[in-house]
């Protein structure tokens, strides 16, 4: 069982719309989730991290953890085609540095 | 941006030679990392320093070492490359001290012929 899952999708979604991208981890003592935006070609950059159960909000993106579940999600409001890349969560494990990400959800907005 | 370089952003080698890639940071960050991506498999770790000269092992070190001399450095060598490690690396830091952000190096591209 791989330790971090994503929808490898792709996830369309029209201009102006909510995506829903989810993500469900496997190690219990985990304490650290991220998501990272990585546009084709390029390196992946942090958008949000989150660390206590409920929603966290930063702008249009919004994270939520349910650590009873082992599962965290990202909501994008107001989709932009800007928004359309492949969104990792990463969840930091052992609460060491050791960080480990799952395959990706690759979004797709159309304009 | 994080001051991450890497070098070189592309290459090509032949089975069996011997390859080294270069992570150069200037932030003065703690920790470092080498991750491997493939498609469908996202990134992998390789391994990771916590400090000039220790280093640890990843999920794929097999047919990887690496070595860091200086806090900026940090070296990603295959020994004797094989057509299964054609993949893009990427090199990140952090600084536990003040955050468990992850920052990336722009990625080389490696293919083995």
């Amino acid at each position: 069982q791989k330790e971090v899952e994503q929808n490898s999708g792709p996830l369309s979604v029209p201009e102006g719309a909510i995506a829903s991208l989810n993500c469900t981890y496997s190690d219990r003592v985990s304490q650290s989730f991220f998501w990272y935006r990585q546009y084709s070609g390029k390196s992946p950059e942090l958008i949000m991290s989150i660390y206590s159960n409920g929603d966290k909000e930063d702008g249009r993106f919004t994270a939520q953890l349910n650590k009873a579940s082992q599962y965290v999600s990202l909501l994008i409001r107001d989709s932009q085609p800007s928004d359309s890349a492949t969104y990792l969560c990463a969840v930091n494990i052992n609460y060491g540095q050791n960080f480990v990400f799952g395959p990706g959800t690759r979004l797709s907005v159309l304009p | 941006d994080a001051g991450i370089t890497q070098s070189p952003r592309h290459k090509v080698t032949e089975t069996g030679t011997p390859v080294t890639l270069r992570c150069h940071q200037t932030e003065n960050h703690r920790y470092m990392y080498w991750y491997r991506q493939d498609p469908g498999h996202g990134l992998r770790l390789i391994h990771y320093s916590y400090g000039v000269k220790d280093t640890d092992k990843g999920e794929v070190s097999d047919g990887y070492s690496v070595s860091r001399s200086k806090t900026e450095d940090f070296l990603l060598t295959l020994e004797s490359a094989t057509s299964s490690q054609t993949s893009v690396y990427f090199c990140a830091i952090s600084d536990p001290t003040s955050t468990e952000t992850q920052y990336f190096g722009p990625g080389t591209r490696l293919l083995v012929l």
